[in-house]
């Protein structure tokens, strides 16, 4: 069975301070992880994925998260955060089987602050 | 990136009464379709597995005659709240997948905010 962990329920930051959120999986076969942000009220839009090659994924809005086999971990970072940044962040799992299922972490609320 | 539409975005409804939320993907065809429900502060559970044209896949713990999943076609899939009750009361999101062409990303619908009074 596949499990995520995410350790910080809640992350206050200043704005413009660098920030990184934790995620840690655990899983017996191949996985594919993912990281999504949920604004208020809103579903989740996927910020980045790790599929294969390159272990170091970046978003468009300055995200980048570093697959870590032997620490089984997918640490999201970034290095000046907004105030538009305040959102709930998912990691989440899935097999590369058929169903590619998603398990996901608690999240992680990251409030930047002024 | 892909569409994927929930409808409605809300609803409030009385107690005993059934409530259809629809899932649509818009701009591909959507083999694999997920139902999650999502508590206040609380990460997203997953209800169920529906491919099109096949029973869906409940998880543990989900009662699959209360929530009824239908995915009848390529575009959408429904679930159905029946005689609900204000403990089902949720967050409630699909995503859709096209699996035929290898890709792995899920697109989420906006969700739907379930109040049961």
């Amino acid at each position: 069975a596949q499990s995520v962990t995410q350790l910080d329920s809640q992350v206050p930051v200043f704005e413009e301070a660098p920030v990184e959120l934790r995620c840690n999986y655990s899983s017996s076969v191949s996985v594919y992880l993912f990281w999504y942000v949920q604004y208020p009220n809103q579903g989740l839009q996927l910020l980045l994925k790790y599929l294969s090659g390159s272990t170091l994924v970046e978003s468009i809005n300055g995200f980048e998260a570093e697959f870590n086999k032997s620490q089984t971990s997918f640490h999201l970072r970034k290095p000046s955060v907004h105030i538009s940044d305040t959102a709930e962040y998912f990691c989440a799992v899935s097999d590369s089987g058929a169903t590619n299922k998603l398990i996901f972490g608690t999240g992680t609320l990251l409030a930047v602050q002024p | 990136g892909a569409v994927v539409s929930q409808h409605p975005s809300w609803v409030i409804c009385k107690s005993g009464t059934s409530v259809k939320i629809e899932c649509r993907s818009l701009d591909f065809q959507a083999t694999t379709m997920f139902w999650y429900r999502q508590f206040p502060k609380q990460s997203l559970m997953l209800m169920a597995t529906s491919n099109e044209g096949s029973k869906a896949t409940y998880e543990q713990g989900v009662e699959k005659d209360k929530f009824l999943i239908n995915h009848a076609s390529l575009t959408l899939s429904t679930l159905t709240v029946t005689s609900a009750h204000p403990e089902d009361s949720s967050f409630y999101i699909c995503s859709a997948r096209d699996n035929r062409g290898g890709d792995t990303e899920a697109f989420f619908g906006q969700g739907t905010r379930l109040t049961v009074v």
